[in-house]
């Protein structure tokens, strides 16, 4: 089956720096990716849609110019979260679907364990 | 409101033993259900997709059932394993929608005790 893969599993940086994380389709091409966020015990909530060559989509409430977004190629996305704060840790999971699954199966990464102190 | 509720939030269950997981949605327009394993600190894995017009799916020990009337789904394990121990995640998708579309219940908790 389809594998996205998610790099790194697991992460700790300081308050104030900057940490980015890498979504990868590993055997076929995403034009879309998306970006979810899970606090615990919590459901997953999309926070933004990556768009290859363009801009993403961010929802309601998600900073941009915090969780940017670069969908430089049609199989990696990557979500760097500037000037992290310990509010910001959080377990961040990306997903994509393959061309021929539109709406149908989505495939998601094995999720980044963000850590700020 | 578009909203996907599970229940229990967590069940204890000894191996062997079968159980069965809720989830309500009203979610419109309705495009289809998704029935997702995730294991603690990974990404959820599919399970079962269903779209308005099945009624039940199976993958394995697992069997999903859905009723596009009420707006209610299950999730049937049987002959539960260790490995079960996970979240299952009820996800119902806009009909047409993108991704970006989809609604997520909390999950359920379950842990298979020897």
């Amino acid at each position: 089956g389809a594998v996205v893969s998610q790099h790194p599993s697991r992460v700790i940086c300081k308050s104030g720096t900057s940490v980015k994380i890498e979504c990868r389709s590993l055997d076929f091409q995403a034009t879309t990716m998306f970006w979810y966020r899970q606090f615990p015990k919590q459901s997953l909530m999309l926070m933004a849609t990556s768009n290859e060559g363009s801009k993403a989509t961010y929802e309601q409430g998600v900073e941009k110019d915090k969780f940017l977004i670069n969908h430089a190629s049609l199989t990696l996305s990557t979500l760097t979260v500037t000037s992290a704060h310990p509010e910001d840790s959080s377990f961040y999971i990306c997903s994509a679907r393959p061309p021929s699954r539109q709406n149908t199966e989505a495939f998601f990464g094995q999720g980044t364990r963000l850590t700020v102190v | 409101k578009n909203q996907v509720e599970q229940s229990p939030q967590s069940l204890i269950i000894l191996e062997g033993k079968n159980c069965t997981l809720q989830c309500n949605y009203t979610v419109s327009p309705f495009s289809n259900l998704r029935w997702y394993k995730q294991d603690t600190g990974r990404g959820p894995v599919s399970l079962t997709i269903m779209t308005f017009s099945e009624n039940t799916k199976s993958n394995g020990r697992y069997t999903a059932t859905l009723d596009a009337d009420t707006k209610q789904s299950s999730l049937h394990i049987t002959a539960s394993q260790l490995s079960d121990s996970a979240s299952y995640i009820c996800v119902v998708s806009f009909r047409g929608g993108s991704q970006g579309n989809l609604i997520f219940g909390k999950g359920t908790k379950l842990s298979v005790k020897p």
